[in-house]
């Protein structure tokens, strides 16, 4: 099916564990986000890609990494998973800058770290 | 860095009401997004406007770009609009939209 797509939907992991997220767009689209919502929060951006092998970092990076090898695909890692990074992460994806197209979300990863 | 303020953070109406959302932003913009997210989690893309107005079938958005201010109005509200209502802005030096922290409404019938 067309579209943006998230996976696993739900996972939950130890403290200091590496985990990836998957984010996969069937679209073409150049730009490629990843966003934290916490409650009290609200929504974060953690890092973002506007091609494949450019990515940059949002305004709460520490303890994500990204690629973006191919244009279609954005994965994030948490290289070693604490409970603060318990949440829920959403991936978007925008034919070009964020301030110009309207942003297309995924469904959401629900993270829980213990 | 953008402050985005949204009022109010919690509404309950009845069916049919008109409703209003408001959403302000501290440094000038290049565009404000409006979001609603259902209690399933997934986001949808309302509105992106930098000037004026937009309006989609009962949904209308406008942004004052002199006063930094945009509401979201909602008419002949029904309950399926229940949703989380999120201001998003982009520009004014920052990498990223920067969000508020949403409205929660709920439209009883």
């Amino acid at each position: 099916d067309a579209g943006i797509t998230q996976s696993p939907r739900y996972k939950i992991t130890e403290t200091g564990r590496q985990v990836t997220l998957m984010c996969h767009q069937t679209w073409s689209h150049s730009y490629m986000f990843w966003y934290r919502q916490d409650l009290g929060h609200g929504l974060r951006l953690i890092y973002y890609s506007a091609a494949a092998d450019i990515t940059d970092k949002g305004e709460v990076p520490d303890g994500y990494v990204v690629s973006r090898s191919k244009t279609e695909n954005f994965p994030l890692t948490l290289e070693s998973a604490t409970r603060s990074q318990t949440s829920v992460y959403f991936c978007a994806s925008s034919t070009r800058g964020m301030s110009s197209y309207e942003q297309y979300f995924g469904p959401g990863t629900r993270l829980t770290v213990t | 860095k953008n402050e985005v303020e949204q009022s109010p953070q919690n509404l309950t109406a009845q069916e049919g009401e008109f409703i209003t959302i408001n959403c302000s932003y501290s440094v000038g913009i290049s565009a404000l997004h409006w979001l609603q997210q259902h209690p399933g989690g997934g986001i949808v893309s309302l509105f992106m406007l930098s000037s004026g107005k937009k309006k989609h079938g009962r949904l209308i958005a406008t942004i004052n770009i002199q006063e930094k201010h945009s509401s979201l109005h909602i008419t002949a509200s029904h309950p399926r609009d229940s949703a989380v209502y999120i201001c998003a802005v982009t520009g004014g030096g920052a990498d990223g939209l920067t969000f508020g922290k949403g409205t929660h409404l709920i439209i009883q019938p």
